[in-house]
């Protein structure tokens, strides 16, 4: 079983969409959480971190769910330019080695 | 945008030769990074370090070895490269955390395809 898991997609949404991921992960130790952003053929970036209160960033929320070991990402109003993978990301141990998810992939279609 | 670069973008060689992937940032970051991604698949951690003179493996085990000889250099070498050793290679840096509990972004050079025939 993969620590990190994702619903691999493809989403096609049409613009001013509003879409939700999924990702679970297996490792109850896990510390932190984060989701990435990865345009095709392009090294993965930083979208938001994860608090267990939940957090909002513009168009985008993202929750945590520690006890069904869950986190979500929601995407308001979507754009053509959030087209992307989204990477779901946690931190286990004090290192800060990642473990990534396989990503979702995100169509947004006029 | 993060000052982490890598080269060669694009390497196509045959089996049986010696490759270095190059990996350099310029923001001082302790802590680099090696990861392993195939086409839809997830990224795996080959090799990290701390530091200069600090390597360690990571969880996916490779063939390759690295060194850290400078901060700000992190070069990945494969000895003799095969059909298997295809993908793409990233390489990551982040800032020294100031303790266990705290989380430094990682940022990403853009990364190495390599395929060999």
């Amino acid at each position: 079983r993969k620590e990190v898991e994702q619903d691999p997609g493809p989403f096609n949404v049409p613009e001013g969409a509003t879409v939700a991921f999924n990702c679970t992960y297996s490792n109850s130790a896990s510390q932190s959480f984060f989701w990435y952003r990865q345009d095709c053929r392009k090294e993965p970036k930083l979208l938001m971190s994860v608090y267990s209160s939940g957090n909002e960033d513009g168009r985008f929320t993202a929750q945590l769910n520690r006890a069904s070991q869950y986190i979500s990402l929601l995407i308001r109003d979507s754009k053509l330019s959030d087209s992307a993978t989204y990477l779901c990301v946690v931190k286990i141990g004090g290192y800060n080695k990642l473990i990534f998810g396989a990503g979702t992939r995100l169509a947004v279609h006029p | 945008e993060a000052d982490i670069y890598q080269t060669p973008r694009y390497l196509v060689i045959g089996t049986g030769k010696k490759i270095t992937l190059e990996c350099s940032q310029t923001m001082g970051h302790d802590k680099m990074y090696w990861y392993q991604q195939d086409p839809g698949m997830e990224l795996h951690l080959i090799h990290y370090s701390y530091g200069v003179n600090s390597t360690e493996k990571g969880d996916l085990s490779s063939e390759s070895t690295v060194s850290r000889i400078r901060t700000e250099h992190f070069p990945l070498t494969l000895e003799s490269a095969r059909p298997s050793h295809t993908s793409q290679y990233l390489c990551a840096s982040s800032e020294r955390g100031q303790g266990p509990q705290i989380y430094n972004e990682q940022f990403f050079g853009p990364g190495t395809r390599l395929t060999v025939l």
